[in-house]
């Protein structure tokens, strides 16, 4: 069974660092790319960027470049989305999900993590 | 960039209706890459439909998609009371995918 587990739910002040992570079970984690989804509060779904964990390319969207960072370590099969400096206004849930139906990177996701909440909050 | 526009906003519904959700593109969406989502309160968005008109592993035959080029539609032929949610589309054709603004189906 594929799964995707987020870490736990962070809370942090304006200007900390974060790393969130979404680890990978019942499948090859190299061979397909993995996407990054925020949601704000009471909004809707917003494109992150996609990585693939057998090479390490990355797409991002250009909203997002810049202020987060997304890796993966494929000796954990686990992927990450990092923030150097946060701000009140990274606070939403963040999803990832496999991107599984369709041709390398243009494919739409099967399955996605549970969501980890991030509140930034002075 | 290419903008989804959503129609309507909300619908209010009763179980047992059909309901049809629009979802308009600024430009042609790149080999007809749509995929439509539903989420419920509290949840991660769920695959309904992906390639515009393909039913993900496990959805129910009650929801088709349909569509090309910049109009694309969700029909769900028959509601259930677990269909009501909050539904996306997405193109994912493009460099900078997007998501729509949602439509939410409300119990009547």
């Amino acid at each position: 069974e594929v799964q995707l587990v987020q870490s736990g739910a962070e809370v942090k002040k304006p200007g900390e660092s974060l790393k969130i992570s979404c680890k990978a079970s019942g499948y090859s984690f190299s061979s397909y790319w993995i996407g990054w989804v925020r949601q704000m509060p009471g909004k809707g779904l917003e494109w992150m960027g996609i990585i693939f964990p057998g090479g390490s390319e990355t797409r991002y969207n250009p909203s997002f470049q810049g202020h987060v960072t997304m890796s993966a370590d494929k000796s954990k099969s686990t992927a990450y989305l990092q923030w150097s400096s946060l701000k009140a206004s990274d606070t939403a849930i963040y999803y990832c999900a496999r991107r599984y139906y369709g041709s390398g990177s243009h494919a739409a996701p099967d399955s996605w993590g549970q969501g980890t909440l991030v509140t930034v909050s002075s | 960039e290419v903008v989804l526009t959503q129609s309507p906003g909300t619908l209010s519904l009763s179980p047992g209706e059909r309901v049809t959700l629009s979802c308009r593109a600024s430009q042609s969406v790149s080999s007809n890459f749509l995929a439509w989502y539903q989420q419920r309160p509290g949840q991660a968005p769920r695959l309904l439909i992906y390639a515009t008109s393909s039913r993900a592993s496990g959805i129910p035959d009650r929801f088709g998609g349909s569509g090309s080029g910049t109009d694309f539609t969700l029909t769900i032929s028959r509601l259930e009371p677990e269909d009501f949610a909050v539904y996306y589309c997405q193109q994912y054709g493009s460099s900078v995918e997007t998501f729509g603004q949602g439509t939410k189906v409300e119990i009547k």
